[in-house]
């Protein structure tokens, strides 16, 4: 059972806007940076997102984040199939005095 | 560019020690962080903890206390990752992952390959 809640899956068309949910409590995203991480089969995570909403140089704008109290959401707009992959949620834990990632959600471009 | 190559694949038997390497380039080595994290087999991500390359200060999540060990060498920019008491459970993908600055409140922006640790009898 992970710290930071994410749906298991969350699927879209070439073209349209997904969004993927993360949900904490006040000693994680209430009082942390949330970061998004995009893993491609068999390699390894890739940084999409930092301080919320921040993109690293090289990540298409077509990725972006967001949040709100204890909840963030990544949002992927212009779906691509190059997309496909799973994307994790992370922040730091104040309570647990560690990092906590979300469960994963596994991206479908139909 | 910032670049990590972890060390190569291990198997190993139970109750065991892996020690898994990093080395940093691209970078100042001790300016920024370093985490450990690593993902079972079809399983998400797990955090084991983090080190500062410049003092070799360290934080390890509760579930790896006294059996991780995290130090570095600053003259070969290398961070070494020792797990001992080594199990089933412990068969995963190791990442060394650097963090995006110098506290433990940094996350993780540059990845390493990953090291495969298989523990098997």
């Amino acid at each position: 059972q992970s710290v930071l809640t994410q749906p298991p899956s969350a699927s879209g068309t070439p073209g349209q806007r997904v969004t993927i949910s993360c949900s904490g409590s006040s000693s994680n995203i209430g009082s942390s940076d949330v970061y998004w991480y995009q893993q491609l089969p068999g390699t390894a995570p890739k940084l999409l997102i930092y301080s919320n909403s921040q993109r690293p140089s090289g990540v298409p704008d077509r990725f972006s984040g967001s949040k709100s109290g204890t909840s963030a959401s990544l949002a992927i707009s212009g779906l691509r199939s190059e997309d496909e992959a799973v994307y994790y949620c992370a922040a730091w834990d104040d309570s647990l005095g560690a990092w906590v990632f979300g469960g994963g959600s596994r991206l479908t471009v139909l | 560019q910032v670049q990590l190559v972890q060390s190569g694949a291990e198997v190993k038997k139970p109750a065991a020690s892996v020690i898994v390497s990093c080395k940093a380039s691209g970078y100042t080595f001790t300016s920024y962080y370093m985490h450990w994290v690593r993902q079972a087999p079809g399983q998400g991500l797990e955090w084991m903890g983090i080190i500062n390359p410049s003092g070799g200060t360290t934080s390890y999540a509760q579930k790896f206390q006294g059996r991780v060990t995290m130090t570095r060498d600053t003259s070969t920019s290398t961070l070494y990752m020792e797990l001992s008491s080594l199990r089933s459970e412990d068969t995963a993908v190791y990442y060394c992952a650097r963090a995006s600055g110098s506290s433990y409140y940094n996350g993780m922006d540059v990845w390493g390959q990953g090291t495969t640790v298989s523990v098997s009898s």
